[in-house]
């Protein structure tokens, strides 16, 4: 079973604008990552965001964290067309496997 | 290059046949990964190994499914009799041991169809 739940499903951008995505979960995490994947490829690591803490931040991502709404939101500012990927956050409840969501779709349009 | 590797990319085989993947973990890595995602899905933990031992498998790694890892180092996993259902992309991952929380690298992934 998924634990986490990613909203929207899918999300059409002009490049330059910002993309935000949500995802929420069920259980006590111990961290949230967060992952993207291109199109039929395997999955890049993009940021790891501890139960302890609310706000990451890397290059022109942000990721914040609530645990007592369980949800976490992905943040990438002056999206670029090759932004354009499905974005998964995974939580990690046990210290060894994740549970993934469905994805939000990006599509950043020249 | 010293990410993950997996081999092969992409697999077809009938219905019935055994197919097998090999994972090449970063070197220095003790936890392995398995995975499966099908399409439009996120993927779903299937299996991992901490060095040689296998510490879990999931409800989804039915008996047709056998995973190893010899020596620690690389890994395999075997789908007997396949079926049509089985056709997925099976992703593999590792990541070192230092009290947990550590970020999981993946590889690229075996594509498998069952015709």
């Amino acid at each position: 079973s998924q634990q986490g739940e990613e909203d929207p499903q899918a999300l059409s951008i002009q490049e330059g604008e910002n993309a935000t995505m949500n995802c929420s979960y069920k259980t006590s995490i111990n961290n949230l990552q967060w992952y993207r994947q291109n199109s039929g490829r395997g999955l890049v690591h993009l940021i790891l965001i501890r139960s302890n803490e609310r706000e990451k931040h890397s290059g022109r991502l942000r990721v914040t964290l609530d645990t007592s709404k369980k949800s976490s939101s992905l943040l990438i500012t002056a999206s670029r067309a090759a932004d354009t990927a499905s974005y998964f956050c995974a939580t990690d409840a046990n210290d060894y496997k994740l549970s993934f969501g469905a994805g939000t779709t990006v599509t950043v349009r020249a | 290059d010293t990410g993950v590797s997996q081999d092969p990319r992409h697999k077809i085989t009938k219905r019935g046949q055994n197919v097998t993947f090999r994972c090449d973990p970063i070197s220095e890595h003790n936890r392995l990964y398995w995975y499966r995602q099908t399409l439009g899905q996120g993927p779903e933990f299937l299996t991992y190994f901490q060095n040689e031992a296998q510490l879990e498998k999931s409800r989804l790694l039915s008996d047709r499914f056998s995973a190893e890892r010899p020596k620690g180092s690389f890994s395999t996993l075997e789908i007997q009799r396949t079926e049509q259902g089985d056709s997925a992309m099976y992703l593999c991952a590792s990541s070192p041991i230092a009290g947990g929380q550590e970020t999981q690298y993946f590889g690229p992934g075996t594509r498998l169809l069952v015709l």
